[in-house]
């Protein structure tokens, strides 16, 4: 049971324009949301996260929204560079428990 | 400050063998997690751990897996009687507290021939 779905499993966006990475959740407990980069052969780095409180969250050229009603949270990138070029998870936890649940990822390749 | 270690970066292991992976949490960070890649998956949830103790083992194979994060030293991952579908990217992660922002190590790739 997949509880945190990224049905793309990748993207293409020219450099300069925007970046809109979908993620969404099953579970109604989840209370916390991250996004995570990853390169190849490295750990996932940290990029942003919101709290259900919230419904958007932002930080430089990322910014990301909560649609609690949907359950559905997206990541945009404005602008695209092509050192964006990775992989990208989004991951979720409820407030009682430390432990997140991860989507399978969407490959973003950022093209010049 | 440095982040996240994780040592070795990748382990080779002969079926039946034991793999022990290490995995230093950043300066004042108390909480440690275990997650496991499989190829072309996301990353599955295996043990938090804070000092001592095991707060959540729902993710870890019950047979095999165990993990502890000793009061002195880094934590450990042990699987032992490998099998090779056990070959995975195993990441640490640690935070300041719970429902905190984790910061991951690079990895250990473990391939078991």
């Amino acid at each position: 049971d997949q509880q945190v779905k990224q049905n793309s499993p990748s993207l293409s966006v020219q450099e300069g324009r925007i970046s809109i990475l979908n993620c969404d959740y099953t579970n109604s407990m989840f209370d916390y949301f991250l996004w995570y980069k990853k390169y190849p052969a490295e750990g996932p780095t940290f990029l942003i996260s919101i709290s259900s409180i919230k419904d958007k969250n932002e930080d430089g050229r990322f910014t990301v929204f909560l649609n609690k009603s949907a359950k559905h949270l997206s990541l945009h990138i404005v602008p695209s560079q092509p050192g964006d070029s990775a992989v990208y998870f989004c991951a979720a936890s409820p407030p009682t428990a430390s432990k997140l649940t991860f989507g399978t990822g969407t490959r973003l390749q950022v093209t010049l | 400050n440095a982040g996240v270690m994780q040592n070795p970066r990748h382990l080779v292991r002969r079926r039946g063998q034991e793999a022990r992976l290490r995995c230093s949490p950043m300066k004042g960070h108390s909480h440690v997690y275990w997650y496991r890649q499989l190829p072309e998956e996301g990353l599955k949830f295996m043990v938090y751990l804070q000092k001592e103790n095991i707060i959540d083992e729902s993710g870890m194979p019950k047979e095999r897996f165990s993990a502890e994060f000793p009061k002195e030293g880094p934590s450990i991952l042990r699987i032992q009687q490998v099998v090779r579908g056990d070959s995975a990217a195993y990441f640490c992660a640690s935070s300041i507290g719970g429902n905190t922002e984790a910061f991951f190590g690079q990895g250990t790739r473990l391939t078991v021939v």
